[in-house]
């Protein structure tokens, strides 16, 4: 119930390219779906995040689409540059009165090549 | 935005010794700090949870006499790796979390080396 599963667990993409990552739950009362960058040796560093009453958020080149019903979210990186080069992981957890732990995905190594 | 300052960021110890990690929350109150283990190419993996003023709350299979952890105040965590082994070499993770607002913010690690 707590598990949250995320693909693909590489992703290679041309810059300028558009970057997908899926992640999917299976606990509907997850109410936070973040969305984190890691470089190496560094400590995770939130991009966007989204709640279930939003399908959709973007924040510049990055989106998040949310599917309810399906219990599934996605982040899409628009534009990709060699910069972005780094591993993504969802997260979800459950604010309202769940203790707040965050179930982190398995995580994706994005490589975007010139 | 909130920052969380972790240090030291790396650290090589001998085995049998002990090692403290401090996490400080500069500019918000965490009121709930997390921490983490993550090995190379691995996701992060939860160790223990910890309100301020209350013993932490461990994840199943942690152990608690050997990753002591205090939160005495809302602007500070401590892990204390004891009597460390080679096996605990990793990269540990605080996050900090305060009332206001949903986000977790993160440290920058510390990358453990028990030799």
């Amino acid at each position: 119930q707590q598990q949250v599963k995320q693909s693909p667990q590489s992703l290679i993409v041309q810059k300028g390219g558009i970057s997908i990552i899926n992640c999917a739950y299976e606990n509907t009362a997850f109410d936070y779906f973040p969305w984190y960058q890691q470089f190496p040796g560094k400590g995770p560093a939130l991009l966007i995040a989204i709640r279930p009453d939003v399908s959709e958020k973007k924040e510049g080149r990055f989106t998040i689409s949310f599917n309810k019903s399906a219990k599934q979210f996605s982040l899409h990186i628009m534009d990709s540059q060699p910069g972005d080069s780094a591993t993504y992981f969802c997260a979800a957890s459950i604010l309202t009165g769940g203790g707040n732990k965050l179930t982190f995905g398995t995580g994706t190594q994005l490589k975007v090549e010139l | 935005g909130a920052v969380v300052s972790q240090h030291p960021s790396w650290v090589i110890c001998k085995s049998g010794t002990s090692v403290k990690i401090e996490c400080r929350s500069l500019d918000f109150q965490a009121t709930t700090m997390f921490w983490y283990r993550q090995f190379p190419k691995q996701s992060l993996m939860l160790m223990a949870t910890s309100n301020e003023g209350s013993k932490a709350t461990y994840e199943q299979g942690v152990e608690k006499d050997k990753f002591l952890i205090n939160h005495a105040s809302l602007t500070l965590s401590t892990l204390t790796v004891t009597s460390a082994h080679p096996e605990d070499s990793s990269f540990y993770i605080c996050s900090g979390k305060g009332n206001i607002g949903y986000g977790y913010t993160f440290g920058s690690g510390t990358r453990l080396t028990v030799v």
